[in-house]
């Protein structure tokens, strides 16, 4: 059975400082592997995706991942956060042959000014 | 303007009483899922179709029905068996299978009076 892991409830970061969110899977073969986010009493967006190539993928937003295979990490990553960028976010995984996707708990990303 | 829709955004369950979310997208994709989300628990699937007129369970299908007569639609009802239906649903659809990427609603949340 596929799992994701956010390890963090809640991520807090100044304004302008680097953020990371922190996401670890587990899954048979290949993962295909998502960020999302999430505002108040909305539905999610779609942030980036990993499917295979480029271990550093690109977002929206100014977001980026690093897969990590050997680690089965897929941590968000933004270099200088703001305040809007306060939300809940989840990670989220796939196998190669799967039908269903598997969401973390999701992390509350508080930045504050 | 594409995307996808549910209806309506809130919705009161009377106790016994069976309800019906609406899910519609203009997006041509085949595939439709439901998830419930609670307050620390991330998103759990409910229901998935990858093709009209079949669908499957989820992880929490019990107490949920649906239905996939067209393409564009898929509502969920909660009946009277599901006892515990207070929760944030969304509906999300995706092109295809494996790495294709879900688009969400905006959400529809459900009180129990």
């Amino acid at each position: 059975a596929q799992s994701v892991a956010q390890p963090e409830d809640q991520v807090n970061v100044a304004e302008g400082n680097p953020l990371t969110v922190k996401c670890t899977y587990s899954v048979s073969g290949n993962p295909y592997l998502f960020w999302y986010v999430q505002y108040p009493n909305r539905g999610l967006q779609f942030l980036l995706k990993y499917i295979t190539g480029d271990n550093l993928v690109k977002g929206s937003y100014g977001f980026e991942a690093e897969f990590n295979k050997s680690q089965t990490s897929f941590h968000l990553k933004k270099p200088s956060a703001l305040v809007s960028d306060s939300a809940l976010y989840f990670c989220a995984v796939r196998d190669f042959s799967g039908d269903k996707l598997t969401f973390g708990t999701g992390t509350r990303l508080a930045v504050r000014p | 303007d594409g995307g996808i829709t549910q209806s309506p955004k809130y919705l009161f369950r009377k106790e016994g009483q069976n309800v019906t979310l609406s899910c519609e997208q203009n997006l041509n994709h085949d595939a439709m899922y439901w998830y419930r989300q609670d307050p620390g628990q991330g998103l759990r699937l409910i229901y998935y179709s990858h093709i009209v007129n079949d669908f499957q369970k989820g992880d929490i299908a019990e107490g949920y029905s649906v239905s996939r007569e067209k393409k564009e639609s898929f509502p969920l009802t909660v009946t009277s068996a599901q006892k515990n239906p207070t929760a944030f649903y969304l509906c999300a659809s995706s092109l295809g299978r494996a790495g294709e990427t879900q688009y969400f609603g905006p959400g529809t949340r459900l009180l129990v009076l």
